[in-house]
């Protein structure tokens, strides 16, 4: 069974570059979380979509930052004028259904990016 | 201000003897803690959780701890492999939140 996928694995790009991360979620997982790991750190929550909205984007560090699910399904992490502080890891993950119940995060690879 | 709390970047064991792993919160709203375990170039993956009813779950070689009180937690593991040398997780979140995570702790277990 395919797990949570993400694309690419890596990603090099100057400063001052727009960005796209996208991430295939398990199927009929209805909740998707994006979180951002530094070096040293842990996960950090970005934002969380339930089904196709954003239920929770509080973890966004600035309006540079973006992400859409339009059809419930795959996801993508927009970031505009990418800045070197951007470097980091950004992970995936999906559970079945989020609210008013606790469930398994299943993470994906993640994307590591690279900002010169 | 951090939430979640590990204060031990790094743990090494020999194989065979017990790891303990501590974690600390200070939000005391928390009411499910997970631990994450880590390898190079893979995303989290889950290994245990307690939700704040209990004090103790257990899986196999695994066992997590929770002590409200002191809004602690531990993972230990009996015993150590060397395949079980990763960076472990603590996380936690109330109801309808998401995910809090430490910074991670370095396990190495060695041969």
């Amino acid at each position: 069974g395919a797990g949570v996928s993400q694309t690419p694995s890596n990603k090099v790009t100057e400063k001052g570059k727009y960005v796209e991360l996208r991430c295939d979620p398990i199927s009929g997982h209805t909740a998707l979380y994006w979180y951002r790991q530094s070096l040293g750190q842990g996960p950090e929550f970005l934002i969380y979509f339930q089904g196709t909205g954003a239920a929770d984007d509080s973890g966004l560090p600035n309006d540079r930052f973006f992400a859409v699910r339009p059809e419930g399904s795959v996801s993508t992490l927009k970031i505009q004028r990418t800045e070197r502080g951007d470097s980091a890891v950004y992970l995936c993950a999906s559970s079945l259904n989020f609210a008013g119940s606790y469930n398994e995060q299943f993470f994906g690879p993640g994307t590591r990016l690279t900002v010169l | 201000d951090q939430q979640v709390k590990q204060n031990s970047p790094s743990l090494s064991v020999q194989e065979g003897r017990i790891s303990i792993l501590n974690c600390d919160y200070t939000n005391s709203m928390f009411d499910y803690f997970l631990w994450y375990k880590k390898y190079p170039a893979e995303g989290p993956t889950f290994l245990i959780s307690i939700s704040s009813i209990k004090d103790k779950n257990e899986d196999g070689r695994f066992t997590v701890f929770l002590n409200k009180s002191a809004k602690h937690l531990s993972l230990h593991i009996v015993p150590s492999q060397p395949g079980d040398s990763a960076v472990y997780f603590c996380a936690a979140s109330e109801k309808n939140t998401p995910l809090v995570f430490g910074k991670g702790t370095r396990l190495s277990v060695i041969a």
